[in-house]
């Protein structure tokens, strides 16, 4: 059972337009959430995160959505940029439980052209 | 300084062998996570350590067995794995376990089983 998806596996932009990435989950009680960048053979890192006591963070380039009557978010990136080439994945946590587990979704890989 | 270290990078090893992954964090963080990723697969879960206590075992099989030294180390013990087990295995850290907070990840090591 995928509790966060994302399901658009690939994403296509021109440099300096704007990229979309959209994220899903079923679970009602996550409470905050991530974006994380991967490039092949590294780890993943940290972009931008929300809390659900707020529906937009912003942080220079990138912007993260969140609309938690339809449980989706989304991160905006403007202008793109070549080096944002990469596999992006949204994570999510249910902070209440104690621990915070995050749950991955499957990612999306954006490549932006020249 | 956000920067959690892994070594080995890469390791391959068979059946019957024992090997160690280590993690070092040095940003104070009390809770230290380790996930596998395989190919073209999100992170998961396998154990999270807070204050140097083994707080979550994602039923992780025991030929995994996790370490946490002191709080800036954490080693990953493996002995009889399987070639399944082949994948990259990330160690993580964050500020508590229990909070909403960021997960700041090292680079990975990629584990080949024969």
């Amino acid at each position: 059972d995928q509790q966060v998806k994302q399901n658009s596996p690939s994403l296509s932009v021109q440099e300096g337009r704007i990229s979309i990435l959209n994220c899903d989950y079923t679970n009602s009680m996550f409470d905050y959430f991530l974006w994380y960048k991967k490039y092949p053979a590294e780890g993943p890192t940290f972009l931008i995160s929300i809390s659900s006591i707020k529906d937009k963070n912003e942080d220079g380039r990138f912007t993260v959505f969140l609309n938690k009557s339809a449980k989706h978010l989304s991160l905006h990136i403007v202008p793109s940029q070549p080096g944002d080439s990469a596999v992006y994945f949204c994570a999510a946590s249910e902070t209440n439980t104690g621990f915070q587990k995050l749950v991955f979704g499957t990612g999306t890989r954006l490549l932006v052209s020249p | 300084d956000t920067e959690v270290t892994q070594t080995p990078k890469h390791l391959v090893m068979g059946m019957t062998n024992k090997k160690s992954l280590k993690c070092e964090q040095h940003m104070g963080h009390r809770a230290m996570y380790w996930y596998k990723q395989k190919a073209k697969k999100p992170p998961e879960l396998m154990f999270v350590y807070s204050y140097e206590k083994l707080s979550i075992n994602e039923s992780v099989p025991s030929r995994f067995s996790p370490e946490c030294p002191n709080s800036s180390l954490l080693n990953l013990h493996l002995h009889a794995l399987q070639p399944e087990d082949s994948a990259l295995y990330l160690c993580a850290s964050s500020q508590e376990a229990g909070s909403p907070g960021t997960q700041y990840f090292g680079p990975g090591t990629r584990l080949l089983v024969l």
